[in-house]
């Protein structure tokens, strides 16, 4: 069975806060995801990556980093949190990128900046 | 924006009833995917339709695909309580790296 994990699964940040988000997948994958979801938006891409130590911007990057130090494990990195990132964030890894590849969700990390 | 704006939808029916959502995207597809979010949870894939299957079956899911008019449908047959949930469509970018971009989600609410 595909896994994902993220963590942490809930957090309270404060506006201007440093928060890092992780992800770590057993499933082999290289292609790796950050999506950001909003209600009545989706999701939409932030940052991904098809191999480690390189990460893409997505459609969403402002504001956000990432990193890709290994193949399992990639992060979202809020240097400066802002009351606008208040959102769901989920990761997901596939084998192809979107080309007739499943992509494979994690559970969500809900951030709330105050 | 790739998406139709039917895409947003909500929909309340009764269990046993069939549903029937649609999505609409705007640049061309090899492959849809259909999503299902349930409360608290990440999506996971339902079925993949390619572009040369107008239809494809999956137990109690049958979605569809018409690449003339840029349209999928998924329809659920007998539903369940346990098919409430967020259902999104989902199509590959050029940059197939990228993964894939969604649509914005029909709302499925099934009351016993």
């Amino acid at each position: 069975e595909a896994a994902v994990t993220q963590s942490p699964r809930s957090k309270v940040a404060v506006t201007g806060g440093k928060v890092t988000l992780s992800c770590h997948q057993t499933n082999n994958h290289d292609y790796m995801y950050w999506y950001r979801q909003d209600t009545g938006h989706g999701l939409r891409l932030i940052h991904y990556s098809y191999v480690a130590d390189s990460t893409e911007k997505g459609d969403i990057p402002d504001g956000y980093k990432a990193s890709r130090p290994s193949q399992e494990n990639f992060s979202l990195i809020l240097e400066l949190a802002s009351l606008s990132q208040t959102a769901v964030y989920f990761c997901a890894s596939g084998r192809l990128g979107g080309r007739t590849g499943q992509l494979y969700f994690g559970e969500g990390s809900k951030l709330t900046v105050l | 924006s790739q998406w139709g704006e039917e895409n947003l939808q909500a929909l309340s029916i009764q269990e046993g009833e069939d549903v029937t959502m649609n999505c609409s995207y705007k640049t061309y597809t090899t492959v849809v995917q259909w999503y299902r979010q349930k409360s608290g949870k990440g999506p996971a894939q339902l079925i993949l339709i390619r572009s040369n299957e107008r239809e494809k079956r999956s137990g109690r899911l049958r979605a569809t695909l018409d690449t003339s008019s840029q349209s999928s449908s998924l329809s659920i047959t007998g539903t369940l309580a346990t098919d409430t949930a967020v259902y999104f469509c989902a199509t590959e970018v050029n940059n197939y790296a990228q993964g894939l971009t969604f649509g914005l989600g029909t709302r499925v609410s099934v009351f016993p």
